[in-house]
């Protein structure tokens, strides 16, 4: 059974530019989340979605959007990135009814 | 204000003795307590969960102990092995919260072999 996918796994962009990064969950999972790791802030959480809406959302700013599409994929946005913006991104996915999230390796963000 | 604390960033231990990580916790809230586990360049791994209506959970070399009293929670390897070297995370959830985890900064563990 495939684990939680995210792509791509590092990229690197300027301040004020955005970034997409996508996420395929666990095959049969219909929860995503995402996590953002800073070495200052830990790991912290972004949002989460089921079934195309989300059902949370953390302490970020609007810059940071995501969105879960009808095979449970999804995206995650940052728009005018900063550099405080350059984090690993993590995607967690989960079986309903489950307590236990499934994470992925992360897609590392450096912004220069 | 850091609801989930860890207050040992790095623990050294001898292969094959007890490692012992705790974390504390604010929130009273909080009902299901997990740990991870990350090697670097990987994501956090699943190791074992335990609900606020349990003081203790086991599986094979791991255990969790929950004191909520204290609000404090800690996990036992026993014994240790070289291969469990790596960044360890407590994790807390309340009711209703979906997948919105509030982690512990972590504690690196390093076992000498």
């Amino acid at each position: 059974k495939a684990g939680v996918t995210q792509t791509p796994r590092y990229l690197i962009k300027t301040r004020g530019q955005q970034v997409t990064l996508s996420c395929s969950p666990i095959s049969g999972h219909r929860s995503v989340s995402w996590y953002q790791q800073t070495p200052g802030q830990g790991l912290q959480f972004l949002f989460e979605y089921f079934s195309e809406t989300q059902r949370n959302k953390g302490n970020f700013p609007g810059r940071f959007s995501g969105r879960q599409f009808s095979n449970s994929r999804s995206e995650m946005n940052v728009s005018t990135l900063e550099l405080g913006d350059s984090a690993l991104y993590l995607c967690a996915s989960r079986f309903s009814g489950a307590n236990v999230l499934t994470f992925g390796a992360g897609s590392r963000l450096t912004v220069l | 204000d850091q609801q989930v604390k860890q207050n040992s960033p790095s623990l050294s231990v001898q292969e094959g003795r007890i490692s012992i990580l705790n974390c504390d916790y604010t929130n009273s809230m909080f009902d299901y307590f997990l740990w991870y586990k990350k090697y670097p360049a990987e994501g956090p791994t699943f190791l074992i969960s335990i609900s606020s209506i349990k003081d203790k959970n086991e599986d094979g070399r791991f255990t969790v102990f929950l004191n909520k009293s204290a609000k404090h929670l800690s996990l036992h390897i026993v014994p240790s092995q070289p291969g469990d070297s790596a960044v360890y995370f407590c994790a807390a959830s309340a009711p209703n919260a979906g997948n919105m985890l509030t982690f512990g900064g972590g504690t690196r563990l390093m076992v000498k072999p």
